[in-house]
C-alpha cells in the first residue's frame, strides 16, 4: 500500500507571499492531520480533516488554512509568509475521525526568505 | 509545564544494552499514547501505540504505561546502531488532538 504523499518536497519564497501545500493520505484513510516542525517549537498540530470537515485546530494565526476534497487529499494554505513559516510541514494520515495511528508523509521543507 | 515532557537527551547507550526513553504528560484525562522514531532529515515514523496500563510488547521495542503516574516509556532491547534517532512521545489529551513531546536524542554506540 502506497503511503502518505506530499508535494512539493521543497519550496522557497519570499516574505508577504503565499504558498499551497498538499497531502494525498494512504489509500482508505480518510483523516488528513497536519503539522508543523522546527528546531525551536518542535511538532505542533495545525488542523485536522475528516470528511472535508475541520474537526479541530491549532494554535495558529488565521494566515494558515486548509481544505479537504471529497478523495480524501488535503491542502494546506499559508498567505502573507513570514520569515518564522520557515520549517518542515508535515501530514498525516489515519483511518478514522479522531486520533488514532497516525502516519506522516516525508514533508514539504518550506523556506521563507 | 509543558502538556508532554521528554528529557531531550542526548541519551547514549552501548550496542546492545537496553535503551530506557522517559515520557511524562499533564492530562489526566488522556486516553491514546504514541512513539514515533524519527531520523534526521526525515519524517517521524509510528513504531508503539499504546492505550492500556501496563506493558505492549512488539519485536525489540516495549512500551509501558502508568496512567496514574502519568507516565510512559519505551524500552529498546538489543539496541542496534540503527536505532540511533530522536524519538518522540505523543499523546492525545482530552482536546483529541496529537501533542508531541520535544523528543529524545538516542545514540547507540557501537
Amino acid at each position: 500500500k502506497a503511503g502518505v504523499t506530499q508535494t512539493p518536497r521543497y519550496l522557497i519564497k519570499t516574505r508577504g507571499q503565499q504558498v499551497t501545500l498538499s497531502c494525498s493520505p494512504i489509500s482508505g484513510h480518510r483523516s488528513v492531520s497536519w503539522y508543523q516542525q522546527t528546531p525551536g517549537q518542535g511538532l505542533q498540530f495545525l488542523f485536522e480533516y475528516f470528511s472535508e470537515t475541520q474537526r479541530n485546530k491549532g494554535n495558529f494565526p488565521g494566515r494558515f488554512s486548509g481544505r479537504q476534497f471529497s478523495n480524501s487529499r488535503s491542502e494546506m494554505n499559508v498567505s502573507t509568509l513570514e520569515l518564522g513559516d520557515s520549517a518542515l510541514y508535515l501530514c498525516a494520515s489515519s483511518w478514522g475521525a479522531g486520533v488514532n495511528e497516525q502516519f506522516f508523509g516525508p514533508g514539504t521543507r518550506l523556506t521563507v526568505l | 509545564q509543558k502538556e508532554v515532557e521528554q528529557n531531550s537527551g542526548p541519551l547514549s547507550v552501548p550496542e546492545g544494552a537496553i535503551a530506557s526513553l522517559n515520557c511524562t504528560y499533564s492530562d489526566r484525562g488522556s486516553q491514546s499514547f504514541f512513539w514515533y522514531r524519527q531520523y534526521s532529515g526525515k519524517s517521524p515514523e509510528l513504531i508503539m501505540s499504546i492505550y492500556s496500563n501496563g506493558d505492549k510488547e512488539d519485536g525489540r521495542f516495549t512500551a509501558q504505561l502508568n496512567k496514574a503516574s502519568q507516565y510512559v516509556s519505551l524500552l529498546i532491547r538489543d539496541s542496534q546502531p540503527s536505532d540511533s534517532a530522536t524519538y518522540l512521545c505523543a499523546v492525545v489529551p482530552g482536546a483529541q488532538k496529537l501533542v508531541f513531546g520535544q523528543g529524545t536524542r538516542l545514540t547507540i554506540n557501537p
